[in-house]
């Protein structure tokens, strides 16, 4: 069946250094996923994006590849702050059940460490 | 703040009551979504509305959950007869593929704790 989901629940870095989540995925059908930051006690926050036909895609101090032949995602935070402390969750949408729905997968929670 | 919103933030019930949440799209989104979210869970879909129709419900959408949105503007999520099972977050969101792609943007949800 579908699915998403991260290959490790908990992640700590040293403040100043990069951050790598990853982020594997069942769904070859998928064609667009998204990345969402949740800080505790509040919504998922929009982080980015990246549509199945690109590899690669950049924000401000984030980067997120897509390896389809895989089916593996990632996101790269650059010079990780404490304010980047929170959960991170992959989703995917374009699913064989519905366009519009998001499947989120589990989460990893980023620690940074002062 | 143009944000999505959502209230009451916080709910807690006695099994067997009914709740109410609202919830206040980004103006002129036209698509709005609800999830539920349990501790140390992904938010899970519920349902989605495009202006005042409901597109798609959930198989986690029971008979005692209804959501409404009947002039295409803010959303109502009623549980009825609630158990402590529906325990959980419950997320609001937006989207408007003409404004902003097809992001959704999520409210700060309301925490429902049945006793």
């Amino acid at each position: 069946g579908e699915s998403v989901g991260l290959h490790l629940p908990t992640l700590s870095v040293q403040e100043g250094d990069n951050s790598i989540i990853n982020c594997a995925y069942s769904n070859s059908a998928s064609d667009y996923f998204i990345w969402y930051k949740q800080e505790s006690g509040k919504g998922p926050q929009f982080i980015i994006d990246i549509r199945s036909n690109m590899d690669k895609r950049q924000g401000q101090r984030v980067t997120v590849l897509l390896n389809k032949t895989v089916k593996h995602l990632s996101l790269q935070i650059a010079a990780t702050q404490p304010g980047d402390s929170a959960v991170y969750f992959c989703a995917e949408r374009g699913a064989k059940t519905s366009y519009d729905k998001v499947i989120f997968g589990p989460g990893t929670s980023l620690s940074v460490i002062p | 703040d143009t944000g999505v919103s959502q209230d009451p933030r916080h709910k807690i019930t006695k099994r067997g009551q009914n709740v109410t949440f609202r919830c206040d799209p980004i103006s002129e989104h036209n698509r709005l979504y609800w999830y539920r979210q349990t501790l140390g869970q992904g938010p899970e879909f519920l349902t989605y509305f495009q202006n005042e129709a409901q597109l798609e419900k959930s198989r986690l959408l029971s008979d005692r959950f209804s959501a409404e949105r009947p002039k295409g503007s803010f959303s109502t999520l009623e549980i009825q007869r609630t158990e402590q099972g529906d325990s959980a977050m419950y997320l609001c969101a937006s989207s408007s593929i003409k404004l902003a792609g097809e992001t959704q943007y999520f409210g700060p949800g309301t925490r429902l704790l049945v006793l």
